[in-house]
Order: C-alpha cells, then structure tokens, then sequence
C-alpha cells in the first residue's frame, strides 16, 4: 500500500545551524508533497509544499527539495531558531477517488539555545 | 481565510457512551473533508474521507459502524464514536480542502481530544 518514510525521528540542532528531514514516498504516481509544523496539542501548520513539475521551492529560511526518479523529498530549515522546534511531518498525496494525504511518522525538532 | 473549526475542543466519556465531534470551515465550501486520528507522539492516520451528499471513504482496519462520518452540507462534517472505549482515547483532527480554490492543500481544524474513562 502507500507509504512515506521520514528521517530521522529526532532531530536536535544548535541555534544558527541547517536541519535537514528526509522522506521517501512509495506511490509514483504522487504529484503533491506538503510539509506541515505541529507543536504540542495544536493542529498541523503547512509551512511549504511542492508540486512534482518543480524540483524545489524555497520560502525564506524554509527550502524543500524533491527528487522524483529517487521518489525522495527534503525539508531544510537554515539559520534555525528556538521557535522552529517542533515536530515535523511530511507527507504525500496518493491519487485516487478522493486524494488523500499519507503523512510520514514525523520527526521532533529540538532547536537548542 | 479557509478557517476551519472542531467541536468540542476536548471531551471527557464513559466508557461505552457515544460523542459526536463537529468539523465546519468556516469561510469556504467543502465537499470533502478529512478525519484523522494521532495517538500520543505518533503521526496523523486518515481514518476515513467525507463526502459531501454520500457515503464517507473508510480506510482499511477503521470500523465503519464505530465511527460514524456525516457530511450533510458543503461546511458541516461529524463523527461519532459509538460505544467508545478506553482505546479509542486520542487527538481526531478534521481537515478540508476548498472546492472553489481547488488544489490539493487541506486546512485542518484545532483537534478535538477525547478521553475515554
């Protein structure tokens, strides 16, 4: 069945330095990758998605890269802050009847100060 | 825009009673709508899919007749969780996504935690 795989699980950077999250869909046919921001008890936040005719896209401190042939997406965060710590989850649309979203397992960012 | 809302914000059951929880957007139609639920420190699962005027779409394992989707209008979903369990305790996030703007970006509502005693 659809699957997205996301590395690593937790993620623990310096103020200033990049984090890098990576995942890996299953479903080739998979055309739309978001990536959404969830602190504790709230809803899920997008921050950036990219559509497959694009290989990257950048929005500020945020860049998400995607390699198609590979099947592999990637969320970099520069110049990282406090604020950014979070858990991160990328996720994929399987096409279909209702197009529906298979999210990744997620990965807790620890910005340290 | 594209504001989404959940009703309750958190809910307090006995075990074998039933709740409802609400999904509405608020400022846009949607003929589709997503329920998901998130066990602690785990990722969003879609429970099942809402169509506006039909059957919901369940995924596999969730039970169909335990938790119940109606999707009666273009901004109003609901889920019940009949005969709840202790096990059914968990964050459901409502999501939609816009019919007028298309696309496929969902906008998610502010969960709803039950807790099942």
């Amino acid at each position: 069945g659809e699957n997205v795989e996301q590395h690593p699980s937790t993620l623990s950077v310096q103020e200033g330095d990049s984090a890098v999250i990576k995942c890996t869909y299953s479903d080739s046919a998979s055309n739309y990758f978001p990536w959404y921001k969830q602190e504790l008890g709230k809803r899920p936040q997008l921050i950036i998605d990219i559509r497959s005719n694009v290989g990257e896209k950048k929005d500020q401190r945020i860049a998400v890269t995607l390699n198609k042939t590979a099947k592999h997406f990637s969320l970099h965060i520069t110049e990282t802050q406090p604020e950014d710590s979070a858990v991160y989850f990328c996720a994929a649309l399987v096409l279909g009847a209702t197009n529906k979203l298979i999210f990744g397992t997620g990965t807790l960012l620890a910005v340290q100060p | 825009g594209a504001v989404v809302s959940q009703h309750p914000s958190w809910v307090i059951c006995k075990s074998g009673t039933s709740v409802k929880i609400e999904c509405r957007s608020l400022d846009f139609q949607a003929t589709t709508m997503f329920w998901y639920r998130q066990f602690p420190k785990q990722s969003l699962m879609l429970m099942a899919t809402s169509n506006e005027g039909s059957k919901a779409t369940y995924e596999q394992g969730v039970e169909k007749d335990k938790f119940l989707i109606n999707h009666a209008s273009l901004t109003l979903s609901t889920l019940t969780v009949t005969s709840a369990h202790p096990e059914d305790s968990s964050f459901y996030i409502c999501s939609a996504r816009d019919v007028e703007r298309g696309g496929y970006e969902q906008y998610f509502g502010p969960g709803t935690r039950l807790t099942v005693t």
